[in-house]
């Protein structure tokens, strides 16, 4: 299978900083990338849809401005929380469709521990 | 995306079967079943999906009602490796990737 990784795998950082969290399509190309975010004990919600080499598409309730998408590559897409507070704190998830697969099976990276101080 | 319907947990024993319902009335023609689970602490992995037919793959099998109105993932044989949340999804045949996530069927396995 398809295999998608994030970097750091964890992260602790100050409130009022901000943080990139990376993912990577290993062995596959992602015009599209998605990113969730999990509160503990309940399901992934959607944040956003990362488009290479133009603007994510932020679902509702999103803050584009303090969620910042940038998918440079086929390969990488970054999300960086801005000026991040505790309430923020939780596991951010990305996501990729394999093109050509055709049964638009889904491939998740490891997910990215956030806590904010 | 229509709403599927899942208990919110279930327990089986270690290599016995476990069929793992859901609910999807609202389901249209052309939306496609996915079946994923998440373990603890990581990211959600691929499983099973179907469209008409049942399925079957190396980790599990996918019965379809014949008017799609509700599935069932079977877990042949249950070891400790699957307990997960196991989330039911309808995905639209065309359209966006996105996949909408529900409250998903947490599995106990009990050794």
């Amino acid at each position: 299978g398809a295999v998608v990784s994030q970097h750091p795998s964890w992260v602790i950082c100050k409130s009022g900083t901000s943080v990139k969290i990376e993912c990577r399509s290993l062995d596959f190309q992602a015009t599209t990338m998605f990113w969730y975010r999990q509160f503990p004990k309940q399901s992934l919600m959607l944040m956003a849809t990362s488009n290479e080499g133009s603007k994510a598409t932020y679902e509702q309730g999103v803050e584009k401005d303090k969620f910042l998408i940038n998918h440079a590559s086929l390969t990488l897409s970054t999300l960086t929380v801005t000026s991040a507070h505790p309430e923020d704190s939780s596991f951010y998830i990305c996501s990729a469709p394999k093109i050509g697969s055709g049964s638009y099976e889904q491939y998740f990276g490891p997910g990215t521990r956030l806590t904010v101080t | 995306d229509a709403k599927t319907t899942q208990p919110n947990s279930m327990e089986s024993n270690e290599e016995e079967p476990v069929h793992l319902p859901c609910n999807h009335s609202t389901i249209s023609g052309t939306d496609y079943i996915h079946w994923y689970r998440q373990l603890p602490s990581q990211g959600p992995e691929y499983v099973i999906h179907g469209l008409t037919s049942n399925v079957n793959n190396r980790m599990a099998s996918l019965a379809i009602a014949e008017d799609r109105k509700s599935s069932t993932l079977i877990l042949h044989r249950a070891t400790l490796r699957d307990a997960a949340v196991y989330y039911c999804i309808l995905r639209a045949q065309t359209g966006a990737n996105n996949l909408f996530f529900g409250t998903g069927t947490r599995l106990t396995v009990i050794p």
